[in-house]
């Protein structure tokens, strides 16, 4: 079984809002991701958490939050997005972070729009 | 600064047809991945290249790790619709923390 899942499928929300985006995977993973992707570019790597911890922020802007509850769970906590922050919002999982165990698996994505 | 480089961009083939894309690095890759994109979707794994030479099929899919380990590609034997989609290579420098993507090679089929 290599399914990352992730809830909800879309989301709108004003400038306002708060928001959370929420990724699962029951691989035993021990490395997650956050990935923002804009339409016809790549995934960007915004967050990665080894064994739970956060390992690498890519200088994202601190309205978007991550938490890792425990070693299945990740969280990505939004507040106050710009409309430039409509993207598709991808977690994946690893077994670690270098060697074979590198080999990311990804969720279907978030479609976030901001109004 | 060091590049990743895709190509070629986009393909418009024959149903039927082969198809051949690949990647290269300005530097030397440990990792290898290749994934496929379909709209509104996660990338799904298509094949994970480790060793320099290894050469890996998966179906009608086959990637190669350069012997140089700064090259990779991945063909596809007798194209069907559902090929349709944007493929994207990824790896690992030896000197990174992260996986990067190339930009993505989009593959369109004439049935």
């Amino acid at each position: 079984d290599t399914e990352v899942t992730q809830t909800p499928k879309h989301l709108v929300m004003g400038m306002t809002n708060k928001k959370s985006l929420k990724c699962e995977q029951h691989m035993g993973h021990r490395a997650m991701y956050w990935y923002k992707q804009k339409a016809k570019k790549p995934p960007e790597l915004m967050f990665v958490y080894s064994y739970e911890k956060l390992s690498i922020n890519e200088s994202v802007p601190s309205r978007f939050s991550p938490e890792c509850p425990n070693s299945s769970l990740l969280n990505l906590h939004l507040h106050a997005l710009q409309p430039e922050d409509s993207a598709l919002y991808l977690c994946a999982s690893s077994q670690e972070r270098r060697g074979q165990g590198e080999t990311q698996y990804f969720g279907p994505g978030t479609r976030l729009l901001v109004l | 600064g060091q590049q990743l480089n895709q190509s070629p961009q986009s393909m418009f083939i024959q149903e039927g047809e082969d198809v051949s894309m690949n990647c290269t690095s300005s530097s030397i890759f440990n990792t290898w991945l290749w994934y496929k994109q379909e709209p509104g979707e996660g990338p799904v794994l298509l094949i994970a290249l480790y060793k320099a030479g290894e050469l890996t099929s998966n179906g009608r899919l086959t990637a190669q790790f350069g012997i140089t380990r700064k090259d990779s590609f991945l063909n596809i034997s007798a194209s069907i619709p559902s090929d349709v989609g944007i493929y994207f290579c990824a790896g690992r420098w030896s000197s990174a923390s992260k996986i990067i993507f190339g930009s993505g090679t989009r593959l369109s089929i004439r049935p």
